[in-house]
């Protein structure tokens, strides 16, 4: 079983604040890493799909970088918003494996 | 409209009582996969299945069964549920096994 952990374990920020949290994961036998996000009483959405070490990603004010050789994902809001909060999970793939392995989640709450 | 469908939403039933959650996929997606969402442990993987008639298991598959008898279909199957597996699960299903995961709404299960 893949270690994936995430952190912080929950965070509350102000209104127009930048945030980010981090996931890391073995880095040994990677294929990809995953990021969603999972509003309340809905079920989790993709946000971003990583494989490549280096990698960039980036969909409107959320954005994440990709660490492959020592085994980290960051994932980015820049402006927060309250319709920003909710549980971000990040999710771990390895080539040797067939599934994915998900962290806790880091639980956002941003406050008006 | 791409989805993922699972019913029951909600299911209370009792120790024993033999039960089956369905879940259908329309996006034509070989890998599907049962999750269940427990507080503090983010998602965990109980089944997927490769394709027709290849399913293997997660890393907590005790007191479960699947099937994948049609590609859009992945029903889980407790044959006598326990408290214990009070929880509120997901399936998904993506083209590949690394690939963006679509999550059904989820179904919150109560056995009493």
């Amino acid at each position: 079983i893949l270690n994936v952990e995430q952190s912080p374990q929950s965070l509350h920020v102000q209104e127009g604040d930048s945030t980010n949290f981090t996931c890391s994961f073995p880095s040994s036998n990677f294929y990809a890493l995953h990021w969603y996000r999972w509003e309340t009483a809905k079920s989790p959405e993709a946000l971003f799909v990583m494989t490549l070490n280096g990698d960039e990603k980036k969909k409107g004010r959320i954005s994440a970088t990709l660490n492959t050789k020592e085994g980290y994902s960051y994932l980015y809001i820049k402006g927060s918003q309250p319709e920003d909060s909710a549980t971000y999970l990040c999710a771990s793939h390895s080539g040797s494996a067939r599934q994915l392995t998900f962290g806790s989640g880091t639980q956002l709450t941003v406050l008006p | 409209e791409a989805q993922v469908t699972q019913n029951p939403r909600y299911l209370i039933t009792v120790t024993g009582k033999k039960l089956t959650v369905t879940c259908s996929q329309n996006m034509n997606h070989e890998y599907m996969s049962w999750y269940r969402q427990d507080p503090g442990l983010g998602l965990r993987q109980i089944y997927y299945s490769m394709n027709v008639e290849v399913t293997d298991k997660g890393d907590v598959p005790e007191g479960y069964k699947v099937s994948r008898k049609e590609k859009r279909n992945f029903p889980l199957i407790l044959e006598s549920p326990s408290p214990n597996q009070t929880s509120l699960y997901f399936c998904a299903s993506s083209a590949t096994s690394a690939g963006e995961q679509f999550f059904g709404p989820g179904t919150r299960l109560t056995v009493l």
